[in-house]
């Protein structure tokens, strides 16, 4: 089965920052891989996904992340970090087997970005 | 505008008083799944539907029923909601099932059950 890992459900960083968010995954089978993004009081929005074309891939407003799988990782960063990057960020894998389309989510990082 | 809509955005009721949430997405999508999002446990899927007509259990399913009559609308239907069912809930859609397809996420039903 299936699962996602986040670590830090709470992320502080300073505008202009380097932003990291975690994921690790874990998974028997190459996994496809998704990071979503939630602002308050709206739905997700797909940032980027892994579907095994590239090891880094580019998403929206900057954000990019790199598969690892030595590492079992697929941590999100961008470079400098703008106050209306704050928002919660999930991390999430594609399941296989089970119910068909499910996406396993983690249980999601809080970025807070300080002026 | 392509989009997955939900109504209504926010819901109080009391237990035991049947509800339905409507979700529609007008992308011609296949796939349609609802979730559930609660406090430190991110999102789980409840129900999903791989096209009209046909349903099936996510994990957890439990107190909850669907129904796919017409490809654009996933119903999602409390019979006797309870106080554990007070959550945020979004439906989504994809063009089909496949693991790669992104889903596309309505803004959200807030639910509170007394």
């Amino acid at each position: 089965a299936q699962s996602v890992t986040q670590l830090g459900s709470h992320v502080s960083v300073s505008e202009g920052a380097l932003v990291l968010l975690r994921c690790n995954y874990s998974s028997s089978v190459p996994p496809y891989l998704f990071w979503y993004v939630q602002y308050p009081n709206q739905g997700l929005q797909l940032l980027l996904k892994y579907t095994s074309a590239a090891t880094l891939v580019k998403g929206i407003n900057g954000f990019e992340a790199e598969f690892k799988k030595s590492e079992t990782s697929f941590h999100l960063t961008k470079p400098s970090a703008h106050m209306s990057d704050a928002a919660e960020y999930f991390c999430a894998v594609s399941a296989y087997g089970g119910s068909q389309g499910n996406l396993i989510f983690g249980k999601g990082t809080k970025l807070s970005v300080k002026p | 505008e392509a989009q997955v809509t939900q109504n209504p955005r926010y819901l109080i009721t009391v237990t035991g008083k049947k509800l339905t949430v409507t979700c529609s997405q007008n992308m011609n999508h296949e796939y349609m799944s609802w979730y559930r999002q609660d406090p430190g446990l991110g999102l789980r899927q409840i129900y999903y539907s791989m096209n009209v007509e046909v349903t099936d259990k996510g994990d957890v399913p439990e107190g909850y029923k669907v129904s796919r009559k017409e490809k654009r609308n996933f119903p999602l239907i409390l019979e006797s909601p309870s106080p554990n069912q007070t959550s945020l809930y979004f439906c989504a859609s994809s063009l089909t099932g496949g693991l790669s397809f992104e889903q596309y996420f309505g803004p959200g039903t807030r639910l509170t059950v007394t």
